[in-house]
């Protein structure tokens, strides 16, 4: 069975700081893996995805996260946090098997950044 | 990316009413969507996969009869949360996927704030 786990449930930061959100996935097979985030009452905005080409990640608005094989990690990081980024992110993993792929969540760490 | 709209945003109903919540894939068709369930500051949990033109699948737990899905078109899929009670408010999510596969990414609805009083 795939999961993940995110390892903080709040992260604070200053503005112009760098950003760390930690996901450790847990996967019998070649995992796909996603980070997501929203803001506050709304949807979900898909951030960046590892599907097994480059290990290394761009998403959108300066976000990257490196795929650890070796770790079993997936950490979304940024080089300079902007208040904008203040929300809730989510590392999710696709699941194998069964007749549809389902997407499992993790329990989200909510970013906040501090001025 | 692929664009899916939810409505109402927001809702508020009557205990014992029913509730129906749309989900539509604007710029492509879905054979399968998902629907989920958000608790104040917690994750998102799966209820259950809509899929067009047969019965939903339901993850264990949530109840069939309590919560009708119907995806009557490749680009319509309906929640419709029946006989509602106070417990049953919550932030409802829908998704779907341009494609199938586990590397499909998802593109999410905007989400319905649910309210019963």
């Amino acid at each position: 069975a795939q999961s993940v786990t995110q390892l903080d449930s709040h992260v604070s930061v200053s503005e112009g700081t760098p950003v760390l959100l930690r996901c450790n996935y847990s996967s019998s097979y070649s995992p796909s893996l996603f980070w997501y985030v929203q803001h506050p009452n709304k949807g979900l905005q898909l951030l960046l995805k590892y599907t097994s080409a480059a290990t290394l990640v761009k998403g959108i608005n300066g976000f990257e996260a490196e795929f650890k094989k070796s770790e079993t990690s997936f950490h979304l990081t940024k080089p300079s946090a902007h208040m904008s980024d203040a929300a809730e992110y989510f590392c999710v993993v696709s699941t194998y098997g069964g007749a549809t792929n389902k997407l499992i969540f993790g329990t989200g760490t909510l970013l906040a950044v501090q001025p | 990316g692929a664009v899916v709209s939810q409505h109402p945003s927001r809702v508020i109903c009557k205990s014992g009413t029913s509730v129906k919540i749309e989900c539509r894939s604007l710029d492509f068709q879905a054979t399968t969507m998902f629907w989920y369930r958000q608790f104040p500051k917690k994750s998102l949990m799966l209820m259950a996969t809509s899929n067009e033109g047969s019965k939903a699948t339901y993850e264990q737990g949530v109840e069939k009869d309590k919560f009708l899905i119907n995806h009557a078109s490749l680009t319509l899929s309906t929640l419709t949360v029946t006989s509602a009670h106070p417990e049953d408010s919550s932030f409802y999510i829908c998704s779907a996927r341009v494609r199938e596969g586990v590397r499909a990414e998802a593109f999410f609805g905007q989400g319905t704030r649910l309210t019963v009083v």
